[in-house]
């Protein structure tokens, strides 16, 4: 139980363009859900918290008009790169936990892998 | 300074050895202290979890929390090839605030070699 997973699992896309990553819940509702980037041989690192149906909570530092991001439902939420630069290239990865779950309860995606020509 | 400071290694062990891992932090307002692994390319999987000083017991993983030092430690038994991935110590406070905010170590990559 309690998977999460990820679409697409790596996509390269031309610079300008948009990219839309969807985090699902397979087994389980989740009330909140987090998107975190990683670049190679770093650590984890916190973009934002989405809830679903209002509105997402950004990190310092991150665009929120740049990483669009909407928790339709309690199964899904997305994250698009508007604009996508090279710049922009990462593993983004999703976790959500559940509804019955404690904040420290996070099971996370596969990641996404984002390549921007 | 991070706030979250972890050894990236590599870290290399022998077949059956012992792999000891630790992270350090400065914010004393962390009270819950976790551990993942990650494979290359894969999203981080938890392993240890707890919100206590002391030790915690699972099969062959044993976490120990030290707040008085704010150090922690992860130790692998009887390590496995199986057991090559990167660990990734995080943290956090879960006040009102930071609820579900995890803070990250850099992630320790371990190699276990047959």
């Amino acid at each position: 139980g309690a998977v999460v997973s990820q679409h697409p699992s790596w996509v390269i896309c031309k610079s300008g363009t948009s990219v839309k990553i969807e985090c699902r819940s397979l087994d389980f509702q989740a009330t909140t859900m987090f998107w975190y980037r990683q670049f190679p041989k770093q650590s984890l690192m916190l973009m934002a918290t989405s809830n679903e149906g209002s509105k997402a909570t950004y990190e310092q530092g991150v665009e929120k008009d740049k990483f669009l991001i909407n928790h339709a439902s309690l199964t899904l939420s997305t994250l698009t790169v508007t604009s996508a630069h090279p710049e922009d290239s990462s593993f983004y990865i999703c976790s959500a936990t559940p509804l019955a779950g404690g904040a420290d309860t996070q099971y996370f995606g596969p990641g996404t892998r984002l390549t921007v020509l | 300074q991070k706030e979250v400071e972890q050894d990236p290694g590599p870290l290399s062990v022998p077949e059956g050895a012992i792999v000891s891992l630790n992270c350090t932090y400065s914010n004393s307002a962390f009270q819950y202290f976790m551990w993942y692994r990650q494979y290359s390319r894969k999203g981080p999987e938890l392993l240890m979890y707890t919100y206590s000083s002391g030790n915690k017991e699972d099969g062959r993983f044993t976490a120990q929390v030290d707040k008085s030092s704010k150090y922690i430690s992860l130790f692998i038994r009887d390590s496995q090839p199986s057991d090559s991935a990167t660990y990734l110590c995080a943290m956090s406070s879960m006040t009102t605030d930071s609820w579900g905010k995890l803070q990250f170590g850099a992630g320790t990559q371990v190699v276990v070699t047959p």
